[in-house]
């Protein structure tokens, strides 16, 4: 079974402020993905990186895999209150048809 | 990326009973996931649910309980038998797809069934 620590647990900051969220795990995973979900809702995909280096943007977001593609970091810059929720990573194992294993997610409040 | 719907959106159901939620996803998928998730928590793996075969189960998890139907591509349910306040939780499906032309794969996720049971 591949681990994927997630962490923080819990991280609440004031609007404008930049925030890290990070996952790591022992293992390689054939890619990574990160979710945001909001109350009462099903999670949303927000990206996928492939490649050991890959830094992805979104908008005021930033996502990195890592060299080895055993961990990744979220990056928000700036944070805004519709930046809360809970964010969760997800990892694909090397076979293809395997379980993705999810970390124990992040959630983010965002303050005005 | 694939557009899953599910029924009912939430549910407050007595103990004792049971309710089947409906995944339904608008393209033909192989596999399709089906999630338990506590508020504020993480996704726990109930099942992986193939077309024409009986649905995996993970560990704490027995067919009894949680029984599966997968009768087409695009349709599963999930239903939860002899409920108790324990089972009250978000329920997700899920599926994986693959990009184009990357071909890497993705999980999608429906918008949930919140269930409370009392």
């Amino acid at each position: 079974t591949q681990l994927l620590e997630q962490s923080p647990q819990f991280l609440s900051i004031q609007e404008g402020e930049n925030l890290t969220v990070y996952c790591n795990s022992s293992s390689v995973f054939s890619s990574l993905q990160w979710y945001r979900q909001e109350p009462g809702e099903g999670p949303v995909l927000l990206v996928t990186v492939v490649t050991g280096g890959e830094v992805k943007k979104l908008k005021r977001l930033t996502f990195q895999f890592g060299d080895a593609r055993k961990d990744s970091s979220l990056h928000i810059t700036a944070a805004q209150p519709g930046d809360t929720g809970l964010y969760l990573c997800a990892g694909a194992p090397p076979d293809s048809w395997g379980k993705f294993q999810f970390g124990a997610g992040t959630q983010v409040v965002v303050t005005p | 990326s694939a557009v899953i719907s599910q029924k009912p959106s939430r549910d407050i159901c007595q103990r004792g009973t049971s309710l089947t939620i409906q995944c339904q996803v608008d393209s033909q998928v192989t596999m399709m996931f089906w999630y338990r998730q506590q508020p504020g928590q993480s996704l726990t793996l109930i099942a992986t649910a193939n077309q024409g075969s009986e649905a995996t189960y993970e560990s704490g998890f027995v067919i009894d309980k949680f029984p599966i139907s997968r009768p087409n591509l695009t349709f599963s349910t999930l239903t939860v038998s002899n409920m108790s306040p324990e089972d009250s939780s978000i329920y997700l499906c899920s599926v994986i797809g693959t990009s184009v032309p990357s071909s890497y794969n993705e999980q999608f996720f429906g918008p949930g069934t919140r269930l409370t049971v009392l």
